[in-house]
C-alpha cells in the first residue's frame, strides 16, 4: 500500500530563515495532496490542497512544489515567522477509492526571533 | 459554529473500563474517521464511515470498535480501555473523490488510561 516518508522530524531555524519539509510517496496515481498544519495544543488545520497537475502552488509565505517523476512533495517557507512554528503534515490519498489519506509522521517546526 | 466537534474533550478512564468518544459534523459529508495521534506516529486511521449505517476498520482498528448512526455523528468506542490506548484522538469529515479529498478535523479528545 501507499507509504509516505516525511523529512525531518524537527526542523529549527531563526526568523526570517526558509524552511523546507519534504514527503515521498510510493502510490504513482494519486491525484491529490495535502498539508496540514497543528499549532500546539490544536487540531489539523487544512494549509494547502495540491492537484497533482500542478507542480508549483503558492500560499501565503509559502510554496508547495510537486515533484511527480521522483514523487517527492516539498512545503517551502520562504520567510520563516514565530507564528509558523507548529507541526506540519503531508497527507497522500491512499485505499482503492483514494478516500482514506496517509499521514507523513510530520515536522515539528520552531521559529526562532 | 465548529464544523466538527468531539466530546469529552478530556477523559481520564481506568483500565478495563468502557470509554465512548463522540464526534458530530456539520459539514453534511458522508465520510468519517477516527484517528490516534502519537509523538513517532504521526496520525494512523482507526476506523472510518461512508455514511449512516457503515463502519469501516482502518489501520489499526483492534480494541476498538465504531458505530455511524446517523449522518452527522459517528462513535469511537473502547469496550476494555487499556494503557496503551492513552492517545489523543481525532475526528475527521469528508467528501468521498477519485484521488482522494481533504479532511476537516475536530479539536481532538486528550484519553488517559490509568
Amino acid at each position: 500500500g501507499e507509504q509516505v516518508e516525511q523529512r525531518p522530524p524537527h526542523l529549527s531555524v531563526r526568523e526570517g530563515d526558509s524552511a523546507v519539509i519534504t514527503c515521498t510517496y510510493t502510490d504513482p496515481n494519486s491525484y491529490y495532496f495535502f498539508w496540514y498544519k497543528q499549532e500546539p495544543g490544536a487540531s489539523l488545520q487544512l494549509l494547502m490542497k495540491v492537484f497533482s497537475s500542478t507542480e508549483i502552488n503558492e500560499g501565503q509565505g509559502f510554496t508547495v512544489l510537486l515533484n511527480k517523476k521522483d514523487k517527492r512533495l516539498s512545503l517551502n517557507l520562504t520567510a520563516a515567522h514565530p507564528g509558523d512554528s507548529a507541526a506540519y503534515f503531508c497527507a497522500v490519498p491512499h485505499g482503492s477509492s483514494g478516500n482514506k489519506l496517509i499521514f507523513g509522521i510530520g515536522t515539528l517546526l520552531s521559529v526562532k526571533p | 459554529e465548529a464544523a466538527v466537534t468531539q466530546s469529552p474533550r478530556n477523559k481520564v478512564a481506568v483500565t478495563g473500563g468502557k470509554v465512548t468518544l463522540s464526534c458530530n459534523q456539520t459539514n453534511n459529508h458522508n465520510n468519517m474517521y477516527w484517528y490516534r495521534q502519537d509523538t513517532g506516529h504521526g496520525l494512523r486511521l482507526i476506523h472510518y464511515s461512508y455514511g449512516a449505517g457503515s463502519t469501516e476498520k482502518g489501520d489499526i482498528p483492534d480494541g476498538y470498535k465504531a458505530s455511524r448512526p446517523s449522518q452527522e455523528n459517528f462513535s469511537l468506542i473502547l469496550e476494555l480501555a487499556t494503557p496503551s490506548q492513552t492517545s489523543v484522538y481525532f475526528c475527521a469529515s469528508g467528501e468521498p473523490g477519485l484521488g482522494g479529498r481533504e479532511q476537516y478535523f475536530g479539536p481532538g479528545t486528550r484519553l488517559t488510561v490509568l
